[in-house]
């Protein structure tokens, strides 16, 4: 079974920093697009960040260009995501998604003062 | 992208039809022939799942009481026969262009 695993949120200032982390199995990681979507509380949904298999493409909603970055490593089968300059508008669930079809449980982050 | 559904609000009746429309502010359909239009239900607490893939297919366990359709800007998702499991939130999606975008999201309650 396809299992994702996300770690690393919690409370933040804004303006800081905190980086996500998603282990992956259950499948072959490297022939996966993983990714990124957040819902703030009560929200909906948004796609915030993908990456293709090899890793050479990375894309990143408006919202966050320059202050995330997500990158893989193919021999520990997880995906990361590197949040900085951290609003309040950033608070969210984050949910770690393989290609278009499996979702991890999702990890909160809070961004407050 | 934009997507549009509706209703937002869907109060059915168990054993009862129901159906969400989502409209795209501009085409689905890729340049390489498909559409990449999907379907997922919320549960409460619970993380999405995906229920429908490229307009039309039901994932693997997903009762066959869900059917998608529509094509170029126009989707619907229709529960033929509500039962008490599928209350919760239900988002259209694409990814044809990026960045992929959901619908608001419609709150089916009984």
């Amino acid at each position: 079974d396809v299992q994702l695993l996300e770690s690393g949120g919690g409370l933040v200032q804004p303006g800081g920093s905190l980086r996500l982390s998603c282990a992956a199995s259950g499948f072959i990681f490297s022939r996966h697009w993983m990714n990124w979507v957040r819902q703030a509380p009560g929200k909906g949904l948004e796609w915030v960040a993908n990456m293709n298999p090899d890793g050479i493409r990375k894309l990143y909603v408006d919202s966050v260009k320059g202050r995330f970055t997500i990158s893989r490593d193919s021999a520990q089968s997880s995906v990361y995501l590197q949040m900085s300059s951290l609003r309040v508008e950033d608070t969210a669930v984050y949910y770690c998604v393989r290609d278009d079809q499996d979702w991890g449980q999702g990890i909160m982050v809070t961004v407050s003062s | 992208v934009v997507l549009t559904q509706s209703p937002l609000s869907l109060p059915v009746t168990l054993g009862q039809p129901a159906s969400i429309s989502c409209r795209s502010s501009q085409s689905l359909v890729h340049g390489d022939g498909n559409t990449y239009f999907n379907w997922y239900h919320q549960r409460p607490g619970q993380s999405p799942r995906r229920l429908i893939y490229k307009v039309s297919n039901r994932d693997s366990g997903v009762p066959d009481r869900f059917s998608g359709s529509g094509s170029v800007t126009d989707f619907t998702l229709k529960i033929s026969r509500v039962e008490a499991e599928d209350v919760g939130v239900y988002y259209c999606m694409q990814h044809t262009h990026w960045p992929h975008t959901f619908g608001q999201g419609t709150k089916l309650e009984i």
